[in-house]
């Protein structure tokens, strides 16, 4: 059973800092992995999705990268600003179902 | 524009009333999908549907419903069957099953 691990639950950081979120998952046979962004009260905002043969992919200031042979990925944020404050979840797609398993997500605060 | 729409954006629910979510796509994506998201946990998927007239079950399908009779349309009944049915629930779509997956701005159910 695939389970996705996201740690911290919470971090909170100064405006400009670049900054580092992880998500570890169990089963590495994956077909592709996909960054979320959740505002309260809201629905999910693809941010980045990562083929299994690729290495990473950039949005803007975003930028993902996968080693599916550890079972980590991280999504990385250059000079953070208050508008990043948000819940970031990340997210595997995996097995014979190609069942979405969703780790419970990091809560990121920008302080200006 | 090209989009998922849920309706309401709130509902209120009596004990052992049946209530019904629309989610609708006008992306031509031929996959739907139903989640629940309660506080501190990650998303768990209700059921989902590859073509229109087929769906299968998800991890947690016990009390709920679905149908499939045109592309556009996933509707979810949340039965009285349903013990616990207060939460927030998300409707998502994808071109196919193995690729990126877009959500939905949800609908949040509280049984009074």
């Amino acid at each position: 059973k695939q389970e996705v691990t996201q740690i911290p639950a919470a971090l909170s950081v100064p405006e400009g800092e670049n900054l580092v979120l992880n998500c570890s998952f169990t089963d590495s046979a994956i077909y592709n992995l996909q960054w979320f962004r959740q505002d309260p009260g809201k629905g999910l905002t693809s941010l980045l999705l990562i083929q299994s043969s690729q290495r990473e992919q950039t949005s803007g200031r975003l930028n993902a990268s996968l080693d599916k042979s550890s079972g980590r990925s991280t999504l990385y944020i250059a000079a953070s600003q208050p508008g990043d404050s948000a819940t970031y979840l990340c997210a595997v797609l995996t097995g014979a179902n190609s069942k979405l398993t969703f780790g419970k997500g990091i809560t990121l605060s920008v302080r200006p | 524009d090209g989009g998922i729409t849920q309706s309401p954006k709130y509902l209120f629910r009596k004990e052992g009333q049946n209530v019904t979510l629309s989610c609708e796509q006008n992306l031509n994506h031929d996959a739907m999908y139903w989640y629940r998201q309660d506080p501190g946990q990650g998303l768990r998927l209700i059921y989902y549907s590859q073509i229109v007239n087929d769906f299968q079950k998800g991890d947690i399908a016990e009390g709920y419903s679905v149908s499939r009779e045109k592309k556009e349309s996933f509707p979810l009944t949340v039965t009285s069957a349903q013990k616990n049915p207060t939460a927030f629930y998300l409707c998502a779509s994808s071109r196919d099953r193995l690729v990126e997956q877009f959500f939905g701005p949800g609908t949040r159910l509280t049984v009074l």
